[in-house]
């Protein structure tokens, strides 16, 4: 499975543009990126994916590479509830079938006033 | 409201005893996960079900064991074997025939083995 790498945390404030960055240089031909976010002690938010065209949803918006070697997840309009910690994720493939999301310790987003 | 459930949202037990972790989904999605995860980690795969009575190996599988007797059920337990089994355990499931489809998570489990 091809891995990411996130920086640890960023900040970003209220009403702002947050800009999450997530590199995947192994990544291969056909691997989707998927992005889920996790606000704290709860389960984890599908956002958004992609594979290598740019995607938007009412969530955020996916900006991968032209070499799909990285990508950027765009919060338009970040507010407070916002804050979460952000996984970049490279889709593997289960034995049987099925998607295999492999979790690394994303990005911490915090949105402040 | 569709969804999935996960009981008890805490839960404490002694050492060497086995403990059963419950999670319920009315979506109607064939395909079931059980992660877990540790302060300041990711989610690492313990046990996955594509189907009813079929289930396999994940990441981390030894000192768990599952069922998959329903389709809407599919509980974890976690036994004396586990040797850290103090964490928060999330229930995920998903619709099958794509291989694109998003997993939707329970609100988790926390367990602490005293």
């Amino acid at each position: 499975d091809a891995k990411t790498t996130q920086p640890p945390s960023m900040d970003c404030a209220e009403g702002r543009a947050a800009n999450l960055p997530c590199n995947h240089s192994t990544i291969s031909g056909n691997e989707y990126v998927y992005w889920y976010r996790q606000i704290h002690s709860q389960g984890p938010q599908y956002i958004i994916h992609g594979l290598k065209n740019n995607e938007t949803n009412e969530m955020a918006s996916l900006i991968i590479t032209e070499d799909r070697k990285s990508s950027t997840l765009i919060l338009p309009h970040a507010t407070l509830r916002d804050t979460a910690v952000y996984y970049c994720i490279v889709r593997g493939i289960l034995t049987g079938g099925g998607n295999k999301l492999t979790f690394g310790t994303g990005t911490q987003l915090k949105v402040e006033l | 409201d569709g969804g999935i459930t996960q009981s008890p949202k805490y839960l404490f037990r002694k050492e060497g005893q086995n403990v059963t972790l419950s999670c319920e989904q009315n979506l109607n999605h064939d395909a079931m996960y059980w992660y877990r995860q540790d302060p300041g980690q990711g989610l690492r795969l313990i046990y996955y079900s594509q189907i009813v009575n079929d289930f396999q190996k994940g990441d981390i599988a030894e000192g768990y064991s599952v069922s998959r007797e329903k389709k809407e059920s599919f509980p974890l337990t976690v036994t004396s074997a586990q040797k850290n089994p103090t964490a928060f355990y999330l229930c995920a499931s998903s619709p099958r025939g794509s291989s694109y489809n998003e997993q939707f998570f329970g609100p988790g489990t926390r367990l602490t083995v005293l």
